[in-house]
């Protein structure tokens, strides 16, 4: 019953660090995403992956990098983190997108970046 | 650009009572909404998805209805308990993997 889950839950970075969060999910899901959440703002699109080897920017895309090399796993990079980057930041995964697929979402990432 | 609202962005009711959570967007050629909740320091949990085809979606004491033409969308919970305290979100699939806009959510507390 694992669904989608992230690692680590917790990270505090310092400015200029870099640092890699891991999504895997077990539904066999071909679409992956990455989103980021902030106080008095909706979830906003980092990336996303519509099948193993594929990538896409999103709507928030700079200064971060992803890699799906394996279908069931989607791993967001950050090269040198800045304070704006401190945030909450889910995985999710979807089946093929028909219009009527639910989104299920991992347990998220606080990241503080000092 | 889709833009979606949930008034109030907090609210507060004493337990048994029914409310209802609101959910407006911008622009009405969407494909599904969801509604989801989510609990302090956890994931988004999907509670119900209606099809752009469809007027309601119903779950247990969850009652979620769709008016594409207004532009807006509800959440009945039946019978609040305090188990259902936590933040309601809506999301609006406007066609595509990128192209899912979230609410900011409304911050429910059932007293008991």
């Amino acid at each position: 019953n694992a669904g989608v889950t992230q690692t680590p839950k917790f990270r505090v970075l310092k400015t200029g660090q870099s640092m890699t969060l891991l999504c895997a999910q077990d539904m066999n899901h071909e679409y992956m995403y990455w989103y980021r959440q902030d106080p008095g703002m909706g979830l906003r699109l980092i990336h996303y992956s519509v099948g193993e080897g594929t990538t896409a920017k999103g709507e928030v895309p700079d200064g971060y990098n992803v890699s799906r090399l394996k279908k069931q796993n989607f791993l967001l990079g950050l090269e040198s983190a800045a304070p704006s980057q401190t945030s909450v930041y889910f995985c999710a995964s979807s089946d093929m997108h028909r219009g009527n697929e639910k989104l299920f979402f991992g347990s998220g990432t606080q990241l503080s970046v000092l | 650009k889709q833009e979606v609202t949930q008034i109030p962005a907090a609210l507060s009711v004493p337990e048994g009572e029914n409310l209802v959570l609101n959910c407006s967007f911008t622009d009405s050629a969407i494909y599904n909404l969801q509604w989801f909740r989510q609990d302090p320091g956890k994931g988004l949990t999907s509670l119900l998805l209606i099809q752009s085809s469809q007027r309601e979606q119903t779950s247990g004491r969850l009652n979620a209805s769709l008016d594409k033409s207004s532009g807006r969308s509800t959440l009945y919970i039946a019978a609040s308990q305090p188990g259902d305290s936590a933040t309601y979100l809506c999301a609006v699939d406007s066609g595509g993997y990128q192209k899912v806009t979230f609410g900011t959510g409304t911050k429910l507390q059932v007293i008991p």
